[in-house]
């Protein structure tokens, strides 16, 4: 199975940061077939489902601000969140889905100073 | 609006059984695959099955193989979980979730709707 990595666990940042979530897969998910890196990013709120905000590793979801990024290749990736606003609270997970079972990160915890 | 709702929790017995539903509106449900998605209180999020758009294909994590049935009636638009043989560390919030992705054929097994989750608790 493929294991997802996230760090950092948790950070705290103040309203207008930026900031910056990582996960590594322990194995490449990217698949010369479509050629495409087999990478989601969900957005999870305290009390609600998870929701999507990023696939392809870099495309964002139906109705997500674009202060919301993805980046990377291979087995290292990146989230970006550009100018920090209080909605963004939440924990973020990273997922692959290029075989089964699609394993999740432990997921990052984000906060507001 | 695409929606997907979930009914079926609640406590049940360690060994016991337990049937989850998803009804699913909004979009066209025999053209997607479909999963279920689990949260133990207070821990993050794993994937336990998927099944493509017919059925026929079906996925489990080792943790549920052999447990647990995914299966689907697309003339009902509803997903179903079967959970038998059940544990104290099943307890959790099970959410359904929709792949953009009909089967293996197509690259798009990420998940973009999901459902609010039912929630299953095993104790004696």
């Amino acid at each position: 199975d493929i294991v997802m990595t996230q760090s950092p666990d948790s950070l705290a940042l103040s309203l207008g940061e930026r900031a910056t979530i990582n996960c590594k897969s322990s194995q490449s998910v990217f698949s010369s077939s479509y050629n495409k890196n087999y990478l989601a990013w969900y957005q999870q709120k305290p009390g609600q489902p998870p929701k999507l905000l990023i696939y392809w590793a870099s495309t964002r979801g139906s109705g997500v601000p674009d202060r919301f990024s993805g980046s990377g290749s291979g087995a290292d990736f990146t989230l970006t969140i550009s100018n920090l606003q209080a909605e963004d609270v939440a924990v973020y997970y990273c997922q692959h889905y290029l075989r089964t079972p699609h394993t999740f990160g432990q997921g990052t915890k984000l906060e507001i100073k | 609006e695409e929606q997907l709702l979930e009914s079926g929790g609640g406590l049940v017995q360690p060994g016991g059984s337990l049937g989850l539903s998803c009804a699913a509106s909004g979009f066209t449900f025999s053209s997607c695959a479909m999963g279920w998605v689990r949260q133990a209180p207070g821990r993050g999020l794993e994937w336990i099955s998927a099944l493509s758009y017919s059925g026929y294909s079906t996925y489990y994590a080792d943790s549920v193989k052999g447990r647990f049935t995914i299966s689907r009636d697309n003339s009902r638009s509803t997903l179903y979980l079967q959970m038998n043989s059940l544990r104290a560390d099943d307890t959790a919030v099970y959410y359904c979730a929709k792949v953009p992705g009909a089967d293996a054929s197509s690259p798009d097994w990420y998940f973009d709707l999901w459902g609010r989750g039912t929630l299953v608790t095993v104790s004696s």
